[in-house]
């Protein structure tokens, strides 16, 4: 199996972009989709990217994912950073079994 | 549009079995495009995968959990359950259910999340 690695925190000023990795231990990160999950406190989380890019309807288009097979990482980016992005971030991928695997999570300060 | 609500008991002892409900409105967990699952996330910490079903009753568990997890599906009701047997205080978290695209195997709709304590 494979571990999803984030940093535990970031942070950034309102107006600004901020970008969350997540770096895959084995095996290439683009052979399998790649989500992005926001949890907001005290709520459950809700899905801000899937398959590695796209965004669910309803979601902001400051919010973008990409992937990076040179650091086999994912990203997730948020531009124009308003308090209400103030959240913590997972990131979500499976193995070959079709296991899950969750990232560790980020917390981001928008201060 | 898809909600998804979890119900059960928010206490169980120690060495007994949580049983926990996750009740589909607006769409069928019939629906041959999606898993339906649980996930959980320990007070203060992340998200752990329990495992997904299918409507066929295809199951598909996290290994760590495996021994002691039983998801299953009720097509009559539109319910999936999960029972997860001799729990310890380590069980304790947010129980989420979810439902899971089959394109590209992550949650697309959440449930609420509902709270169990495993305490004497």
């Amino acid at each position: 199996n494979f571990m999803l690695t984030q940093p535990h925190s970031v942070s950034e000023s309102p107006g600004k972009t901020v970008t969350i990795s997540c770096t895959r231990s084995s095996g290439s990160i683009a052979s399998n989709y790649v989500q992005w999950y926001q949890q907001r406190p005290g709520s459950a989380p809700t899905t801000v990217i899937y398959e590695d890019n796209q965004r669910p309807s309803g979601v902001p288009d400051r919010f973008s994912g990409s992937i990076d097979s040179s650091s086999n990482s994912a990203s997730l980016t948020i531009s124009g950073l308003k308090t209400e992005d103030e959240a913590d971030y997972y990131c979500q991928s499976y193995d070959s079994s079709k296991n899950w695997v969750f990232g560790g999570g980020t917390k981001l300060t928008v201060l | 549009q898809v909600q998804l609500q979890e119900s059960g008991p928010g206490l169980v002892k120690p060495s007994e079995t949580l049983s926990l409900t996750c009740t589909v409105s607006g769409g069928s967990v019939s629906s041959g495009s999606y898993y339906w699952s649980w996930i959980r996330q320990p007070p203060g910490k992340g998200l752990e995968w329990i495992g997904y079903i299918y409507y066929s009753g295809s199951t598909n568990y996290n290994p760590s959990l495996k021994s002691r997890v039983t998801i299953s599906v009720d097509t009559s009701k539109n319910q999936f359950s999960l029972k997860l047997s001799s729990v310890t205080a380590a069980d304790t978290a947010v129980y989420y259910c979810a439902r899971v695209s089959r394109r590209f195997y992550g949650m697309d709709v959440w449930g609420q999340g509902t709270t169990v304590t495993v305490s004497s």
